[in-house]
């Protein structure tokens, strides 16, 4: 069964310092890996969507890097600033094993940017 | 164009009594997801449909728990004598097709049961 880990589970930093999520997965039999940001209280907003053949992907300020043999992906961002304060969460679409097929997800990071 | 939208975004109900949560997907998308998120947990993968084929059922929590979708379009996910462990927020996501595509969430369903 595939089991996603994001660390941290919690990270507060000043503005405008660059920062890494990490986030690793149990099983490499993935399509592909989607970070999303969480607001409190708010669905989730798609940041970035890795194909399995892919290595990273880029918008704006941020970059998500992923190495699937070694089953880990980061999310980088960049000049960070207060707006940028939520939940990042990290999933996979692994190859389905006869059972419900969906994304698995991580618990997320909270983050928070001091202003 | 509009987004996933859901349907009441807060519910509040006894334990025992059934509850009704609505999801209306991007227009257009044939694949509509349904996962849970309680408090301090991941998000966990409910249900699927694809079009109007039947639905994978295999990842509900228990046999209280349904969901139907009609037309290809709205879906409604039913709990059944609702208990305090219910309680989460419920959200729903659609995608062009089923299968590993972008998947597009709305806001949620917060269920409180008391």
């Amino acid at each position: 069964k595939q089991e996603v880990t994001q660390i941290p589970a919690a990270l507060s930093v000043p503005e405008g310092e660059n920062l890494v999520l990490n986030c690793s997965f149990t099983d490499s039999a993935i399509y592909n890996l989607q970070w999303f940001r969480q607001d409190p209280g708010k669905g989730l907003t798609s940041l970035l969507l890795i194909q399995s053949s892919q290595r990273e992907q880029t918008s704006g300020r941020l970059n998500a890097s992923l190495d699937k043999s070694s089953g880990r992906s980061t999310l980088y961002i960049a000049a960070s600033q207060p707006g940028d304060s939520a939940t990042y969460l990290c999933a996979v679409w692994g190859y389905s094993g006869g059972g419900a097929d969906g994304l698995t997800f991580g618990k997320g990071t909270h983050l928070i940017i001091q202003p | 164009g509009a987004g996933v939208s859901q349907s009441p975004s807060n519910k509040v109900t006894e334990k025992g009594k059934d509850v009704e949560l609505r999801c209306d997907p991007i227009s257009g998308h044939t694949a509509l997801y349904w996962y849970r998120q309680s408090l301090g947990q991941g998000l966990e993968f409910l249900i699927y449909f694809q079009g109007n084929s039947a639905p994978d059922k295999s990842g509900l929590p228990s046999d209280r728990f349904s969901a139907e979708r009609t037309g290809g379009s709205v879906s409604t996910l039913t709990i059944q004598r609702t208990q305090q462990e219910d309680s989460a927020v419920y959200l729903c996501a659609s995608s062009l097709a089923q299968g590993p595509y972008e998947q597009y969430f709305g806001p949620g369903t917060r269920l409180t049961v008391t």
